[in-house]
């Protein structure tokens, strides 16, 4: 899992409720990511950001949202628009603008929405 | 369509036989094909990655092969262990951020 940590590990939400999962990296990456996993399927891009203050949508943004104030920290926060967020999230970090810069995964965070 | 499909889905063997998986892809524009493990519950570990001008790229007993022309890779795992039980991800790049991941092929060992 590198230098990237997410929490929490498990979260458990109401329907309607706002959640704000956690990613941070001490690796000094430049770019930043979070996926959306569900099984059976690949994994798939939510948001991404290359640079502090700058973030773009990847290919399911609708019902999500990010920031990016810090070059360390990369929140995703799933809102109440999300129609389906019962999913296994995974932020992951690569350190420049290479193509082939390898993309580093966190652990993980398990949503459940009850 | 930008796709990356894996066969098989799952796959048992017992511990210390060879196994092979296989990836189709199709992607464009194509820069370079990647191998991830991913254990249950955690986040995917990168194995290897080959650009389009490499032909084989080695990581302990994992080989990966790439094949640009028929849009194919393969990942062969020698002298198989317990804890080679994952599943593994096939992904296609197409630039820095644009990369497409396959489903997974999950493998089982059996003592």
């Amino acid at each position: 899992d590198g230098g990237i940590t997410q929490s929490p590990k498990y979260l458990f939400r109401k329907e309607g409720q706002n959640v704000t999962l956690s990613c941070e990296q001490n690796l000094n990456h430049d770019a930043m990511y979070w996926y959306r996993q569900d099984p059976g399927q690949g994994l798939r891009l939510i948001y991404y950001s290359q640079i502090v203050n700058d973030f773009q949508k990847g290919d399911i943004a609708e019902g999500y949202s990010v920031s990016r104030e810090k070059k360390e920290s990369f929140p995703l926060t799933v809102t109440s628009a999300q129609k389906n967020p019962t999913a296994f999230y995974l932020c992951a970090s690569r350190p420049g603008h290479g193509k082939t810069d390898t993309q580093y995964f966190g652990p993980g965070t398990r949503l459940t929405v009850l | 369509k930008n796709q990356v499909e894996q066969s098989p889905q799952s796959l048992i063997i017992l511990e210390g036989k060879n196994c092979t998986l296989q990836c189709n892809y199709t992607v464009s524009p194509f820069s370079n094909l990647r191998w991830y493990k991913q254990d249950t519950g955690r986040g995917p570990v990168s194995l290897t990655i080959m650009t389009f001008s490499e032909n084989t790229k080695s990581n302990g007993r994992y080989t990966a092969t790439l094949d640009a022309d028929t849009k194919q890779s393969s990942l062969h795992i020698t002298a198989s262990q317990l804890s080679d039980s994952a599943s593994y991800i096939c992904v296609a790049g197409i630039s820095a951020s644009k990369i497409i991941f396959g489903s997974g092929t999950r493998l089982s060992i059996r003592p």
